[in-house]
């Protein structure tokens, strides 16, 4: 089974810092995907950020990449200058297998970033 | 727009009512997937369809059922419903089977439907 965990509830950044928030996983899986989510106050789920567990290198989206440490089994999103509406729910989610050819997504609890002006 | 619609976007009802939600993927995509987003239990898989058929089950109720139609689009039934079925639905779509196929490892998710029971 695969588990994601997000420890950190909820954060603060200060406009135009730097922020990151943690994501860890556990799978046994050799062959995995990992993807972050933004979920604005409005509830939509906006993809940001994919990373595939034989990329060599992070993944970038223009403000956001994806620090992937494959030993540690973390993949922390960064978010470079920050702006008031990056304000959002963030989830770390990761692709698996669930068997019979299936796979699923398995979400982190979330955490609220609050940018701060 | 992430190009999948989901209707209508709020449902309040009754306990022990039926509801039926409904999903229209993005043009091409093959599979639906339905997930419950509820404060307690954060956000859940509950079902899958691939071009009609249904490919994997999650944490779905048997009070609950779904199908995918010819034309693709989805509609997840809840029935006998209660006070803690209350949550934010979403359906999301993407092109392949397993999304490791192809290539495109992005799942296009859905505005949500809110539902609130009383």
């Amino acid at each position: 089974a695969q588990k994601i965990t997000q420890t950190q509830p909820g954060m603060f950044v200060q406009e135009k810092e730097a922020v990151t928030l943690d994501c860890t996983y556990d799978t046994s899986d050799p062959s995995y995907g990992l993807f972050w989510y933004k979920q604005p106050s409005s509830g939509e789920m906006i993809f940001l950020i994919y990373q595939g567990s034989y990329d060599q290198q992070n993944a970038t989206e223009g403000r956001y990449s994806l620090n992937f440490q494959k030993a540690r089994k973390s993949a922390n999103l960064v978010i470079s200058a920050s702006q008031l509406g990056d304000s959002a729910m963030y989830f770390c989610a990761m692709r698996g297998y669930s068997g019979a050819g299936s796979y699923q997504l398995t979400f982190g609890k979330g955490t609220k970033l609050s940018v701060i002006p | 727009d992430s190009g999948v619609t989901q209707t209508p976007k709020h449902l309040i009802t009754a306990t022990g009512q039926r509801v039926t939600l409904r999903c229209s993927p993005r043009s091409g995509d093959l599979s639906v997937y339905w997930y419950q987003q509820s404060l307690d239990q954060g956000l859940q898989f509950l079902i899958q369809y691939y071009n009609g058929e249904e490919r994997a089950k999650g944490n779905i109720l048997e009070r609950f059922s779904a199908q995918q139609f010819p034309d693709l689009h989805s509609e997840l039934n809840l029935s006998s419903l209660e006070l803690g079925d209350s949550a934010l639905y979403f359906c999301a779509s993407s092109v392949a089977n397993d999304w490791s196929e192809g290539g495109n490892a992005e799942a296009f998710f859905g505005q949500g439907t809110r539902l609130t029971v009383v």
